[in-house]
């Protein structure tokens, strides 16, 4: 069955350093492969998708993730975190025959000046 | 930007009672989906909807949980009785083609039931 791992329940970063956001999935085929953001009290907002091509993929905000088959990994990295990143992030997988997507459990980002 | 509207923001109801969450997909997408995120938990799939039926759901989805595409542009989750266990967030989502393209997801409605 598909499922999606974060290892990671909160990280702490300052502001202005790197950030990576740890993400394993489990899945037969080739993964249709999401980053999520959500701001406390809102929605979820798209960051970026890997569906195929190249293992890296850019995001808005700034964000990237390299999907690894070799690790079933799909980690999230910003070079540089702003204040306003804090927010809640989740991985999620989808697959090429069903409807649904699964989501990890989420991983809270904290920001320190 | 076409975005996925919901409402209410936030809903208060007493266990028993029915309740009918609200959404409008992006207009030109054809399949829609419904998740709930209870309080500190993860996003959980609840159902999908496509030409006018369910495609997929999940367990959770059971008999008290109906979805509905009432006219060409709302499209609705009803809850028949709800209980404690129900209080969460909503989530409605819609793709323009199946399942794991890219969905967009509305602001969510926030369900308390007391």
């Amino acid at each position: 069955a598909q499922s999606v791992t974060q290892p990671d329940i909160h990280i702490t970063v300052s502001e202005g350093a790197s950030l990576e956001l740890r993400c394993n999935y489990s899945y037969g085929a080739t993964p249709y492969l999401f980053w999520y953001v959500q701001s406390p009290g809102q929605g979820l907002q798209l960051l970026l998708k890997y569906f195929s091509g190249d293992t890296l993929v850019q995001g808005i905000k700034g964000f990237e993730a390299e999907f690894k088959r070799s690790q079933s990994s799909f980690n999230l990295r910003k070079p540089s975190v702003h204040w306003s990143d804090a927010a809640e992030y989740f991985c999620a997988v989808g697959n090429t025959g069903g409807f649904k997507t699964i989501f990890g459990a989420g991983t809270r980002l904290f920001v320190k000046a | 930007e076409p975005e996925v509207t919901q409402t209410p923001s936030h809903q208060v109801t007493q266990m028993g009672q029915e309740v009918i969450l609200r959404c409008v997909p992006i207009s030109n997408h054809l399949y829609f989906y419904w998740y709930r995120q209870i309080l500190g938990q993860k996003v959980e799939f609840l159902v999908s909807f496509y030409n006018n039926e369910i495609s997929e759901k999940s367990e959770i989805f059971d008999d008290q949980f109906s979805v509905e595409r009432p006219d060409g542009s709302n499209f609705t989750l009803k809850i028949r009785s709800t209980k404690l266990e129900d209080s969460a967030m909503y989530f409605c989502a819609s793709s323009e083609v199946r399942g794991n393209t890219e969905a967009f997801f509305g602001q969510g409605t926030r369900l308390t039931v007391v």
